[in-house]
């Protein structure tokens, strides 16, 4: 099946700075990708997703790039803001293995 | 985007008796519909695919006599804690696909308290 690493676990930054969490993918036959983001007390809500057939996807402050090649995919967050602080997780496969989480903190 | 319905939100109940859990897709028909257990500060662990019309799959170490899934129509899937303990406490969440093709969307998830 398939195994989903994520990393850091924990990420602290100063609000306006960008934040980059990685994640590696056993199943070379995984084609997608997406990122949730998960708020205390609910469910993980979808920000972005990439399929295998491109390389990067952008959504204002919020970008994903893939390398099915290496069998990494990365978000990237720009010019953070406070309400980016959550627990965001990434996910692979069609039944979604999901990563460990990392736990983001925007320091106003 | 879709909307996915799972209800209750929190639940308390005693040891050894059985809580009903249920999943909903609002606005569209889910051919498959995933449960989730969540631990407090861990990640969601994929617990059993649900098809509808058909029995559910289980991953390796989920009792599927404790964790009852019925996936009855297209739109509700539901989840059955049986003879609850209080380890079975922790965060459920469902999540529901509309086609192969699409993303998952997710429930707002059960908090499950077992005493």
């Amino acid at each position: 099946g398939e195994n989903v690493e994520q990393h850091p676990s924990t990420l602290s930054v100063q609000e306006g700075d960008s934040a980059v969490i990685k994640c590696t993918y056993s199943d070379s036959a995984s084609n997608y990708f997406p990122w949730y983001k998960q708020e205390l007390g609910k469910g993980p809500q979808l920000i972005i997703d990439i399929r295998s057939n491109v390389g990067e996807k952008k959504d204002q402050r919020i970008a994903v790039t893939l390398n099915k090649t290496a069998k990494h995919f990365s978000l990237h967050i720009t010019e953070t803001q406070p309400e980016d602080s959550a627990v965001y997780f990434c996910a692979a496969g069609r039944a979604l293995t999901f990563g460990s989480g990392t736990r983001l903190q925007v320091q106003p | 985007g879709a909307v996915v319905s799972q209800h209750p939100s929190r639940v308390i109940c005693k040891s050894g008796t059985s809580v009903k859990i249920e999943c909903r897709s609002l606005d569209f028909q889910a051919t498959t519909m995933f449960w989730y257990r969540q631990f407090p500060k861990q990640s969601l662990m994929l617990m059993a695919t649900s098809n509808e019309g058909s029995k559910a799959t289980y991953e390796q170490g989920v009792e599927k006599d404790k964790f009852l899934i019925n996936h009855a129509s297209l739109t509700l899937s539901t989840l059955t804690v049986t003879s609850a303990h209080p380890e079975d406490s922790s965060f459920y969440i469902c999540s529901a696909l509309r086609d192969r093709n699409t993303e998952a969307f997710f429930g707002q998830g059960t908090r499950l308290t077992v005493v």
